[in-house]
């Protein structure tokens, strides 16, 4: 079966300007959850959506949303974009049998310049 | 808060070395605890997970609740194993929200 797909796989963007990230999860995956990975922080939890709502978010500004549409694909925005925002972000989808086992993307290189 | 710590940020071996990547956590409930790998150029992938209780690639981890820990032991390392490697932790009720190590970049030498 397909993996976890996520789009673009490199952007570029400058100070100011916003982004928005896709994921599609694993076919029958409902939970997406998003990370933040850098060489300094390692990986940090965004937040993990699930049957369209946000059950849990992680301890990041309100600058950074995201959204879940009913066939399970989401969506990452980050707004107002800030140097220290230059990471991978990486998606995340798990459910069926191995519920808590997370499948990861390849990932979004995001760099603001 | 859960935490969870990996203190070695590179473990450096030779070939056929045994091998253990040191996991520490904290919770106040009964976690379910993860390993994941990254090989070069590779996406972050499950290796194992403390319920299966299985031996993959040959590496094994068991949890110790006294010590809070949760160690990545391979008795004989292969250069194969050469990648970054994260514990993680899940709570096991209500908040989902996972956390992850810093990582912990595995070289094995020739």
């Amino acid at each position: 079966k397909a993996g976890v797909t996520q789009t673009p796989r490199y952007l570029i963007k400058t100070r100011g300007q916003q982004v928005t990230l896709s994921c599609s999860p694993i076919s029958g995956h409902r939970s997406v959850s998003w990370y933040q990975q850098t060489p300094g922080q390692g990986l940090q939890f965004l937040f993990e959506y699930f049957s369209e709502t946000q059950r849990n978010k992680g301890n990041f500004p309100g600058r950074f949303s995201g959204r879940q549409f009913s066939n399970s694909r989401s969506e990452m925005n980050v707004s107002t974009l800030e140097l220290g925002d230059s990471a991978l972000y990486l998606c995340a989808s798990s459910g069926g049998s191995g519920a808590n086992v997370l499948t990861f993307g390849a990932g979004s290189r995001l760099t603001v310049l | 808060a859960q935490r969870v710590t990996q203190p070695e940020k590179l473990l450096s071996v030779f070939k056929g070395a045994p091998v253990e990547l040191k996991c520490n956590y904290s919770y106040s409930g009964s976690p379910e605890l993860f390993w994941y790998v990254q090989y070069s150029r590779q996406r972050l992938q499950l290796l194992l997970r403390h319920i299966s209780r299985e031996s993959i690639k040959g590496f094994t981890a068991d949890l110790n609740k006294g010590e809070t820990s949760f160690h990545l032991k391979k008795p004989f390392a292969q250069e194969e194993d050469s990648a970054m490697y994260y514990c993680a932790l899940q709570s096991t009720g209500g908040s989902y929200i996972p956390t992850f190590g810093r990582g912990t970049s595995l070289i094995v030498h020739p």
